[in-house]
C-alpha cells in the first residue's frame, strides 16, 4: 500500500519567515495530494491540495509543489503568522479510491 | 461549505462499556464514510470504510467485532467501541468525500471525537 513519509516533524519559525514541509510517498499511481491543518483538539480542515496533472498551486500565503517523477511534494507557507501555528499533515490517495494515506505530521510553531 | 458533524465531541466511559459515536453529512449525501483514529502527537490512521447499505470495510488490524460500524442513511454512520477498555481512548475522526463529483476524493473531516476509557 501506500506510504507517506513527512519531514520535518517539527518546525519553529520566526512571525514573517516562510515555512516548508516536505513528503515523500511511495505508490507512483497516486494522484491527489492534500494538505491539511489540525489544531489542538479539533479535526483536520483542508487548506489546499493539487492533482498529478499540476505541478504547483497557491493560495495566497499558501503555495505547493508536485514532483511525480521523484515522488515528493512540499507545502511552502510564507510570511507566517502565529495563527499558521498549528500540525500540517500530507497525504496521498488515487489508487484505492478515496482512501487517504497521511502522514506523519509537523508541528508548526510560529513565533511573534 | 459541506459540514461533516460528529456527537459526541468527548465522551468518557467506564471499562466494559460500549461507546457509540455518530458522523452525520450536513446539507450533503455521503454514500461512503471514512473512520480514522489518531492518538496524541500522532498522524490519523484509517480504520475502516463506511458503506451505505452495505457491511464497512475494515483496515488490516482493525477489529471488526470491537469497532462497529454502521451506515444506515446516506447522512449518518456510527463507530460503536464495544466493550471499550484504557487501550482503546484515542480520538476519533470521521470523514466524508465533499469533491464535486462522483468518486472525487476531496475529504472533509469532522471535529472528532475524544474517548476516554477509564
Amino acid at each position: 500500500g501506500e506510504n507517506v513519509e513527512q519531514h520535518p516533524s517539527t518546525l519553529s519559525v520566526q512571525e514573517g519567515d516562510s515555512a516548508v514541509i516536505k513528503c515523500t510517498y511511495s505508490d507512483s499511481a497516486s494522484n491527489y495530494f492534500p494538505w491539511y491543518k489540525q489544531e489542538l483538539g479539533k479535526g483536520p480542515q483542508l487548506i489546499i491540495d493539487i492533482r498529478s496533472n499540476v505541478g504547483e498551486k497557491k493560495d495566497q500565503r499558501i503555495a505547493v509543489t508536485l514532483n511525480k517523477t521523484a515522488k515528493h511534494f512540499s507545502l511552502h507557507i510564507t510570511e507566517t503568522q502565529p495563527e499558521d501555528s498549528a500540525v500540517y499533515f500530507c497525504a496521498a490517495s488515487g489508487a484505492a479510491g478515496n482512501k487517504l494515506t497521511f502522514g506523519g505530521g509537523t508541528r508548526v510553531l510560529v513565533k511573534p | 461549505g459541506a459540514v461533516v458533524s460528529q456527537h459526541p465531541s468527548w465522551v468518557i466511559c467506564k471499562s466494559g462499556t460500549s461507546v457509540k459515536i455518530e458522523c452525520r453529512s450536513l446539507d450533503f449525501q455521503a454514500t461512503t464514510m471514512f473512520w480514522y483514529r489518531q492518538f496524541p502527537k500522532q498522524s490519523l490512521m484509517l480504520m475502516a470504510t463506511s458503506n451505505e447499505g452495505s457491511k464497512a470495510t475494515y483496515e488490516q488490524g482493525v477489529e471488526k467485532d470491537k469497532f462497529l460500524i454502521n451506515h444506515a442513511s446516506l447522512t449518518l454512520s456510527t463507530l460503536t467501541v464495544t466493550s471499550a477498555h484504557p487501550e482503546d481512548s484515542s480520538f476519533y475522526i470521521c470523514s466524508a468525500p465533499t469533491g464535486p463529483h462522483s468518486g472525487a476524493n476531496v475529504l472533509t473531516f469532522g471535529a472528532g471525537s475524544r474517548l476516554t476509557v477509564l
